[in-house]
């Protein structure tokens, strides 16, 4: 079974700093992808960036970038210019490739980190 | 279109009650799914479907039953409440392509559902 750790359960930025979010998982697999969830306090899941594992080249969305170690099993998201809006709870998960028998397209969710941006 | 819609978006219910939790997505999404997210946790996934008439059980199934009569209905039901089903329950479908590329499911606004 995979696992995904989060272990900042709250962090807070200063507007327009840049701040990271870490985020580890465990798997045996080879193939998967990683993604981090927006949670606003509206409850919308909102996807934020996504990585493909085969893929080395880290992902960036405008102001969100990766940090992807895949010998480390490390997915980290740096938020640049940090933005009123941006205030939520972000969640890293992941999903085994769809072949991989048992447990194919299920996403497994870290427990979440609240991040605050403050004026 | 309306994307995935979720009714109610809030309910409250005595233990031992049955209540159905309505997800129906208007994209002829093949795949859809339900996940409960319960305080200071991720989601987590509780049953999903791959099409009409086949459905299949995710992490945490039990105390829910789900079917897929049709492509654009996925309800939850939950025959025998109880307090440990206090959660916020998503639902997500997408595109049968879409989750077997690793792309992002588009999630409902979600349940927020308490048992007394």
């Amino acid at each position: 079974a995979q696992t995904v750790t989060q272990s900042q359960p709250e962090m807070s930025v200063q507007e327009a700093e840049t701040v990271t979010l870490s985020c580890t998982y465990d798997t045996s697999e080879s193939n998967y992808y990683l993604f981090w969830y927006k949670q606003p306090p509206s409850r919308q899941m909102i996807l934020v960036i996504r990585q493909e594992a085969y893929k080395q080249q880290n992902a960036t969305e405008n102001r969100f970038s990766v940090n992807f170690q895949k010998a480390a099993k490390s997915f980290s998201l740096k938020i640049s210019d940090s933005q009123l809006g941006d205030t939520a709870m972000y969640f890293c998960a992941f999903m085994k490739h769809f072949d991989s028998g048992a447990g194919s397209y299920q996403l497994t969710f870290g427990k979440g980190t609240k991040l605050s941006v403050i004026p | 279109n309306a994307g995935v819609t979720q009714t109610p978006k809030f309910q409250v219910l005595k233990t031992g009650q049955s209540m159905t939790l309505q997800c129906a997505q208007d994209m002829n999404h093949e795949y859809m799914s339900w996940y409960r997210q319960d305080p200071g946790m991720g989601l987590r996934l509780i049953h999903y479907s791959v099409g009409a008439g086949i459905t299949d059980q995710g992490e945490v199934p039990n105390g829910y039953n789900v079917s897929r009569s049709t492509t654009e209905d996925f309800p939850l039901r939950l025959l025998s409440a109880a307090p440990s089903q206090t959660s916020v329950y998503f639902c997500a479908s997408s595109y049968l392509w879409e989750v077997r590329a690793g792309q992002p499911q588009h999630f409902g606004d979600g349940t927020r559902l308490s048992i007394l």
